[in-house]
């Protein structure tokens, strides 16, 4: 079974260019989640969706960052503009049911120069 | 896909050895959690669960344990084996689909 699947696996910009990252969920898994990690702060939970409504976007760090979930199978995570501060490893993780276990991506490495 | 890095508390077992990874969970309200296993360079990795109804529960060469009264959760990992070397991560969820993650121990598998 193909796993969430993310898209770059890695992203290396100038501060100020748009970043776009992808995320392919599990196949009927109606719940998505964005997370961002770091040394410092560890791992972030940014939003997540409910059949492809966001429910919570609490942890969204400020009004750069948007996500949208046009359908079932993908997922967007924007940064415009981007910051040297934004440099981090994003993930994208899906669950069938909110209440079980995430199943991870294998990342996005973003780098903003 | 390194998490924490340099203040990232780290075991360091003798192949074969079993291991003992603690958590202190922050929320008495959390009523599930897991364990995660990230390698380098990968996502995170779902190991085992347990929900809050039950104080532990076993898988294979895992077991968990949780103690709601002290709110602390360990992960035994039985006869360490080098494949076993990674970050490991609780997660608790207090019963909203958000799960605070801790920040995560190192273990070293040694030869």
């Amino acid at each position: 079974d193909a796993g969430v699947i993310q898209s770059p696996r890695h992203e290396v910009t100038e501060m100020g260019q748009e970043v776009t990252l992808r995320c392919k969920p599990i196949s009927g898994h109606d719940y998505l989640f964005w997370y961002r990690q770091t040394m410092m702060r560890g791992l972030e939970l940014l939003i997540y969706f409910n059949n492809n409504v966001p429910i919570d976007d609490s942890g969204m760090p400020e009004d750069r960052f948007s996500a949208k979930m046009p359908n079932a199978s993908f997922s967007t995570l924007k940064i415009q503009p981007s910051e040297p501060r934004d440099s981090a490893v994003y993930f994208c993780a899906s669950s069938l049911t909110g209440g079980q276990p995430q199943h991870f991506g294998d990342g996005t490495r973003l780098s903003i120069l | 896909g390194e998490s924490v890095g340099l203040h990232l508390p780290t075991l360091s077992v003798q192949e074969g050895d079993n291991s003992i990874i603690n958590c202190a969970y922050s929320n008495s309200a959390s009523d599930y959690f897991i364990w995660y296993k990230q390698e380098s360079g990968k996502g995170p990795q779902f190991i085992i669960d347990i929900r809050s109804n039950m104080d532990k529960r076993q898988g294979q060469r895992v077991t968990v344990l949780l103690n709601k009264t002290v709110k602390h959760l360990s992960l035994q990992i039985a006869a360490t084996q080098p494949g076993d070397s990674a970050v490991y991560f609780c997660a608790e969820n207090t019963g909203t689909y958000k799960y605070i993650f801790g920040t995560g121990t190192r273990l070293k598998v040694l030869a």
